[in-house]
């Protein structure tokens, strides 16, 4: 079975610490994509990354940065510098079997606060 | 533009009440979806269109029934819900049904069911 595990229900830091979101993924596929949405307290859901389980690349953009590792089954996501406007919930998710396309099964997310 | 809208933003309903949602995207997208999302916890998907046809219905109950007219708008209309039904609505599309696309989501529609 497919499962998204984050385990730190509630983070706190202040502004301009780093911080990492840690995301923990089972399937069987051998071809898979693993993504990471932001939901900020006004509800929508926004797409950071995709990433395929071919492609073990870390990537950076700005202030994020993502580490792939498919060893550990881990796609951890990192902020540094964090900032007031950083704070939000961040969904990690797991792209669905197959034969159901299009369906992402998320884990149950991480709530980033960031204190001034 | 890379932007799907919903509407209304907030609904408030009585368990007697028919209402319908609607979220539309102009990004050329051909699968489209409904979630629901209780407070605190992950968006649960309820319906996949692709093509205009539904490819997916996760068990939803038939007092939510969903509409695909054409390509760019997809509803969903609502009929004698229940309180535990308040919650966020969120639509989303992607470029296809394909494993793996991501998906784009609008900003919701808040639902109150007294």
């Amino acid at each position: 079975a497919q499962k998204v595990t984050q385990a730190q229900t509630e983070i706190s830091v202040v502004e301009k610490e780093d911080v990492t979101l840690d995301c923990v993924y089972e399937t069987r596929d051998t071809t898979y994509y693993l993504f990471w949405y932001k939901q900020p307290p006004s509800g929508e859901l926004v797409f950071l990354i995709r990433r395929n389980s071919f492609d073990e690349q870390n990537e950076i953009s700005g202030r994020y940065s993502w580490n792939f590792q498919k060893s550990t089954s881990s796609f951890n996501f990192t902020i540094t510098a964090s900032q007031v406007v950083d704070s939000a919930v961040y969904f990690c998710a797991l792209s669905g079997p197959y034969n159901q396309g299009g369906k992402l099964i998320f884990g149950q997310g991480t709530e980033l606060s960031v204190k001034p | 533009d890379t932007e799907v809208t919903q509407t209304p933003k907030h609904l408030v309903m009585g368990m007697t009440n028919k209402k319908s949602l609607k979220c539309e995207q102009h990004m050329g997208h051909r699968a489209m979806y409904w979630y629901k999302q209780k407070a605190k916890k992950p968006p649960e998907l309820m319906f996949v269109y692709s093509y205009e046809k539904l490819s997916i219905n996760e068990s939803v109950p038939s007092r939510f029934s969903p509409e695909c007219p054409n390509s760019s708008l997809l509803n969903l209309h609502l009929h004698a819900l229940q309180p535990e039904d308040s919650a966020l609505y969120l639509c989303a599309s992607s470029l296809g049904p394909s494993y793996g696309n991501e998906q784009f989501f609008g900003p919701g529609t808040r639902l109150t069911v007294l």
